[in-house]
């Protein structure tokens, strides 16, 4: 199993760009979260979804747009981009029960200039 | 008071020390408890859930007080390995808060040769 991965690793942008985060998971996990985690900073969920067809805004979805057309894909869209969405970009999926433990891709890094 | 709050740290110990960390949360509905640890530019993987009872995984012991909304994690004969941000992990309450979960912001741990 690959768990949960996510393209790109890294990425640069320029301000007003656009383009999406892509997050894969293969262990049949119906919920899945985009977080965001700033320097110093705990992680602020973006959007999540608890099943194909099926999101919902986090605590901080300015700027940011998803979809999730099947149970295994979950892409981040980021529209018309800002310094202030320069971050590390987390995916996660959890099982369809308690306690919900999370599990992690390893991330994108964005910078905005 | 914040939703989960940690010593940021630095904890700097030899190897072989014994390391506790404490976290309270002030949502009194959260049921699922976690640490995660967290290396540099890593993403957060799943250390352990933490119990009622209090659960122990090999040199890990977690403990949960409800009356006091405070958790703690103790690490026994600390090794470099170890060396990570600590981060602790509750859930929203019921229902859709269920599944979502708020991030401490962590406490650092560099355990020294």
């Amino acid at each position: 199993n690959a768990g949960v991965t996510q393209t790109p690793k890294f990425r640069i942008l320029k301000i007003g760009q656009s383009m999406t985060l892509q997050c894969t998971q293969d262990m049949n996990h119906n919920y899945m979260y985009w977080y965001r985690q700033d320097p110093g900073m705990g992680l602020k969920l973006i959007y999540y979804s608890v099943g194909a067809g099926i999101t919902d805004k986090g605590e901080v979805p300015n700027g940011y747009n998803v979809s999730r057309s099947t149970t295994e894909d979950f892409p981040l869209r980021l529209e018309l981009a800002a310094p202030s969405q320069t971050s590390v970009y987390f995916c996660a999926s959890s099982p369809q029960g308690p306690p919900y433990e999370q599990y992690f891709g390893p991330g994108t890094r964005l910078t905005v200039t | 008071r914040k939703e989960v709050e940690q010593d940021p740290g630095p904890f700097n110990v030899p190897e072989g020390a014994t390391v506790a960390f404490n976290c309270t949360y002030s949502n009194s509905a959260s049921q699922s408890f976690f640490w995660y640890r967290q290396d540099c530019r890593k993403e957060p993987k799943l250390l352990m859930s933490v119990y009622s009872s209090g659960n122990e995984d090999g040199r890990f012991t977690a403990q949960l007080n409800r009356a006091s909304q405070y958790i703690s994690l103790l690490i026994r004969d600390s090794k470099l390995s170890d060396s990570a941000t600590y981060l602790c992990v509750v859930n929203r309450g019921t229902g859709a808060g269920s599944y979502q979960l708020t991030f401490g912001k962590g406490t650092k741990l560099s355990v020294i040769p």
